[in-house]
């Protein structure tokens, strides 16, 4: 099994509707992020967990939030979604290594089209 | 500020021809890492390589290696005898210590294409 799971695995949506991503993983890791993937544009950080009681912005956070349930468990809100929001969206995780430079470990990544 | 670039974003090769993928990074932390990721055409991101700022010994693994010239700011990847497996897209990535949260900045990625 994946260590890194993302539901759903594609979505497809219209403006102005709430969706949620989820993020689960096997890998014991206490550091979750949400990045998206634009062409051309690697991937931008959204937001960011150390631990569950520890949530932080990152690059792009507008129009996002997050929920961190678990240790395990992370999740990314679209409030109400806009096309622009249209991304291959991917989680990560880490583990604490020191104060940079953690090896970050991907999700499949979630296909979401906001119509 | 932090910056990847990868100048190349397209590449394409016939299967055994050795390929070279660029990337120059900018930074001002003296404390740094860099990886590569591979993605490929199902989508998922695979981790290749770290390496850190202090370490400047290029690096094999297989078909795979690594040239990091911090005199340039570059961190080169070079797949010898390439095959159609390799066709993907390649990201190279920064992060610096005093980068919140460990964010990783990527470069654009280079897209691989190798042809049987």
């Amino acid at each position: 099994d994946a260590d890194v799971t993302q539901t759903p695995r594609n979505r497809i949506t219209k403006t102005g509707k709430r969706i949620m991503l989820e993020c689960s993983q096997t890998k014991g890791h206490d550091r979750m992020y949400w990045y998206r993937q634009d062409p051309g544009l690697g991937l931008r950080l959204i937001y960011y967990s150390f631990d569950v009681k520890d949530i932080n912005k990152g690059e792009i956070s507008d129009g996002y939030s997050v929920s961190r349930q678990a240790q395990a468990k992370f999740s990314l809100s679209l409030e109400s979604a806009i096309p622009n929001q249209t991304a291959l969206y991917f989680c990560a995780t880490s583990d604490l290594q020191g104060s940079a430079g953690d090896t970050q470990y991907f999700g499949p990544g979630t296909r979401l089209t906001v119509l | 500020a932090q910056k990847v670039t990868q100048a190349q974003t397209e590449i394409s090769v016939v299967e055994k021809e050795d390929v070279t993928l660029d990337c120059v990074y900018e930074t001002r932390d003296t404390t740094y890492y860099l990886f590569w990721y591979k993605q490929p055409p199902s989508g998922e991101l695979v981790f290749l390589i770290r390496r850190n700022s202090f370490d400047e010994q290029n690096e094999i693994s297989g078909r795979y290696s690594w040239n990091f010239q911090k005199s340039t700011s570059s961190f080169n990847f070079t797949i010898t005898a390439s095959q159609v497996v390799d066709s993907a897209v390649y990201f190279c990535a920064l992060s610096g210590v005093n980068n919140a949260g460990n964010m990783l900045t990527f470069g654009g990625g280079t897209r691989l294409m190798v042809k049987p």
